[in-house]
């Protein structure tokens, strides 16, 4: 069974400034997915961004990158120029091939804090 | 706006009400799923339904029993449920066929069992 590890319970960061959040996981597959979802107070999860493991390219979407090291099976999450509203809860998620709906399984979650 | 939409958004219920869950998309998803979430921990799974059919059930209790009428609609039915019961139950859905497509999610339902 795959696992997945967050071991930052909470960050914070100024406001403008980078932070990276950290991803680990276990697996024995050669192919599946992986995902940063966002979960503000208002509940809602939300796609930050995801990862296919056979592209070596990380991931980008606006102030949102990830570094993908597959060997290290680490997948860490940057936020560049962070703002207020990016203050949440964030959630790695990896994603099996081998399940037909693509069960997805979840890190513990990482709190963001984000300082005026 | 969230394009999965979940009805009600908060419930009461005593440990022998008998109520559901709605949750409802029309973004033509052919995969939807019921998570429950206790604070400040992650989603578990409890069921997963694929082209309408019941694919996943990660050991959930008989006192929650999903239902899914059509491809675009996905029920919860609770009976007799327990204090420990008490969660944020989220809908989620994906197209179902592309496993690197990710989950949408619904708002959640806030549940607190008495």
């Amino acid at each position: 069974a795959q696992t997945v590890t967050q071991s930052q319970p909470e960050m914070s960061v100024q406001e403008a400034e980078t932070v990276t959040l950290s991803c680990t996981y276990d697996t024995s597959e050669s192919d599946y997915y992986l995902f940063w979802y966002k979960q503000p107070p208002s509940r809602q999860m939300i796609l930050v961004i995801r990862q296919e493991a056979y592209k070596q390219q990380n991931a980008t979407e606006n102030r949102f990158s990830v570094n993908f090291q597959k060997a290290a099976k680490s997948f860490s999450l940057k936020i560049s120029d962070s703002q207020l509203g990016d203050a949440a809860m964030y959630f790695c998620a990896y994603r099996s091939l081998n399940t037909n709906a693509g069960k997805s399984t979840f890190g513990d979650g990482t709190t963001l804090t984000v300082k005026p | 706006d969230t394009e999965v939409t979940q009805t009600p958004k908060h419930l009461v219920m005593g440990m022998t009400n008998k109520k559901s869950l709605k949750c409802e998309q029309h973004m033509g998803h052919r995969a939807m799923y019921w998570y429950k979430q206790k604070a400040k921990k992650p989603p578990e799974l409890m069921f997963v339904y694929s082209y309408e059919k019941l694919s996943i059930n990660e050991s959930v209790p008989s006192r929650f029993s999903p239902e899914c009428p059509n491809s675009s609609l996905l029920n919860l039915h609770l009976h007799a449920l327990q204090p420990e019961d008490s969660a944020l139950y989220l809908c989620a859905s994906s197209p179902g066929g592309g496993k690197n497509q990710p989950q949408h999610f619904g708002d959640g339902t806030r549940l607190s069992i008495l």
